[in-house]
């Protein structure tokens, strides 16, 4: 089965442009969580989308915003880049049910945004 | 609010020998999943282990293991015979409602 694929890998913005990260989860995974890593902050929660609803926010400014497919695949936005946005954005896929209090989180190899 | 605390920033061991990470948390939850993630330099976070705080027996993975002391709310990994390829930033979580809070991180280097 294949993994949570994070495209892209890699990108570079200024300050002021916005950007779309993307995440397939695993197969028949219903739930999709973002986060944010960065050196000071840590591994901070973005949000969790199950059935293309937003179920959990964590306490990020409303520039960072997402959204689920029908597929399950998930998009993140985060608009008015700010240089403090620069980070590691991870993607998380879960097999849990709409009442779960949660199960493993299988994550994908991240996207790396930089901005300048 | 949930809070997840490790204390050991770093932490070294001999090849072969046996680590223990430690790990301190908090939450007014009765019910509730604990885990370990590893991120190696790849920066792929790993799922190595993980805790259902109803259950009294501890988890056991091959060659990690945890030791989950509720009452205490410690939930501590145990690495056995460590590897080379252990060598990773250790993360505990705790997880309500499918959101994840990270502890800080343990970054455990094994020598040869």
């Amino acid at each position: 089965k294949a993994g949570v694929t994070q495209t892209p890998r890699y990108l570079i913005k200024t300050r002021g442009q916005q950007v779309t990260l993307s995440c397939s989860p695993i197969s028949g995974h219903r739930s999709v969580s973002w986060y944010q890593q960065t050196p000071g902050q840590g591994l901070q929660f973005l949000f969790e989308y199950f059935s293309e609803t937003q179920r959990n926010k964590g306490n990020f400014p409303g520039r960072f915003s997402g959204r689920q497919f029908s597929n399950s695949r998930s998009e993140m936005n985060v608009s008015t880049l700010e240089l403090g946005d620069s980070a590691l954005y991870l993607c998380a896929s879960s097999l849990v049910s709409a009442g779960d209090l949660g199960g493993p989180q299988y994550f994908g190899a991240g996207t790396r945004l930089s901005v300048l | 609010a949930q809070t997840v605390t490790q204390s050991q920033p770093e932490m070294s061991v001999q090849e072969a020998e046996t680590v223990t990470l430690s790990c301190t948390y908090d939450t007014s939850e009765s019910n509730y999943y604990l885990f370990w993630y590893k991120q190696p330099p790849s920066r792929q976070m790993i799922l190595v282990i993980r805790q259902e705080a109803y259950k009294q027996q501890n988890a056991t993975e091959n060659r990690f293991s945890v030791n989950f002391q509720k009452a205490a709310k410690s939930f501590s990994l145990k690495i056995s015979d460590s590897q080379l390829g252990d060598t990773a930033m250790y993360f505990c979580a705790l997880s309500y409602g499918n959101k994840l809070v990270f502890g800080a991180g343990t970054i455990l280097r094994v020598k040869s």
